[in-house]
């Protein structure tokens, strides 16, 4: 049973704080992760997609991912209490075009 | 642009009723599609998938089905619903490159 991990939360930071979500995976096959923005009573929107070891940047979110420990976490800069939200972590099962999710940990901004 | 369309948008059921919810994908050829459950307070699970026309891969067994009659259409259905049926309902397709996956704006399924 190929698993995702994601701490529940929920995360409360300050408006201007950085916020850091984790995920851990078990399949060690996995090439592609990603990370999506559910809110509340709404469909995941894909923030970031990562399929090499270390960072990458796109605006506010850093996405980083090191394939031996089979860590992804993803760094939100200067948060906004719009972003608060349920954050997914999403990892495709090796060999197969699906993707296993995690719960997804709650993140709440503070104003 | 390459879009998700999804319906209807929510609705309440008798259990032993029918359902049938419809997908369709606009603006890519052969995408693969998916259709994903999120019950209250749970994750994302993965229900059916599809690579192509006609073919369909059940990730659950339980008394919904699946069907892609069309490239771009996608429908979920059931022959008499359960009160454990509940749930969110989510269609999603692979659009671009890199199989990323996107969602439609989901279906809120309430059986009563």
């Amino acid at each position: 049973q190929k698993e995702v991990e994601q701490n529940s939360g929920p995360l409360s930071v300050p408006e201007g704080a950085i916020a850091s979500l984790n995920c851990t995976y078990s399949d060690r096959g996995s090439q592609s992760f990603f990370w999506y923005r559910q809110y509340s009573g709404k469909s995941p929107e894909l923030i970031m997609s990562i399929y090499s070891n270390g960072d990458k940047e796109d605006g506010r979110f850093t996405a980083q991912l090191n394939k031996a420990s089979q860590y992804v976490s993803l760094l939100i800069r200067d948060s906004q209490p719009s972003d608060s939200a349920t954050y997914l972590c999403a990892v495709m099962n090796s060999g197969y075009s699906t993707l296993t999710f995690g719960k997804g940990t709650m993140l709440l901004v503070s104003p | 642009s390459q879009t998700i369309h999804q319906w209807p948008a929510t609705l309440v059921q008798p259990v032993g009723s029918p359902l049938s919810l419809e997908c369709t994908v606009e603006g890519t050829s052969n995408p693969n599609l998916y259709w994903y459950r999120q019950a209250a307070g749970r994750g994302l699970q993965l229900l059916f998938y599809s690579v192509g026309i006609g073919q369909i891969s059940s990730e659950v067994p339980q008394n919904l089905s699946a069907s892609r009659p069309q490239d771009r259409q996608f429908i979920l259905s059931s022959k008499k619903l359960l009160l454990s049926d509940s749930g969110f309902y989510l269609c999603a397709a692979s659009l671009g490159s890199g199989n990323t996956i996107y969602f439609g704006e989901g279906s809120w399924l309430t059986v009563v």
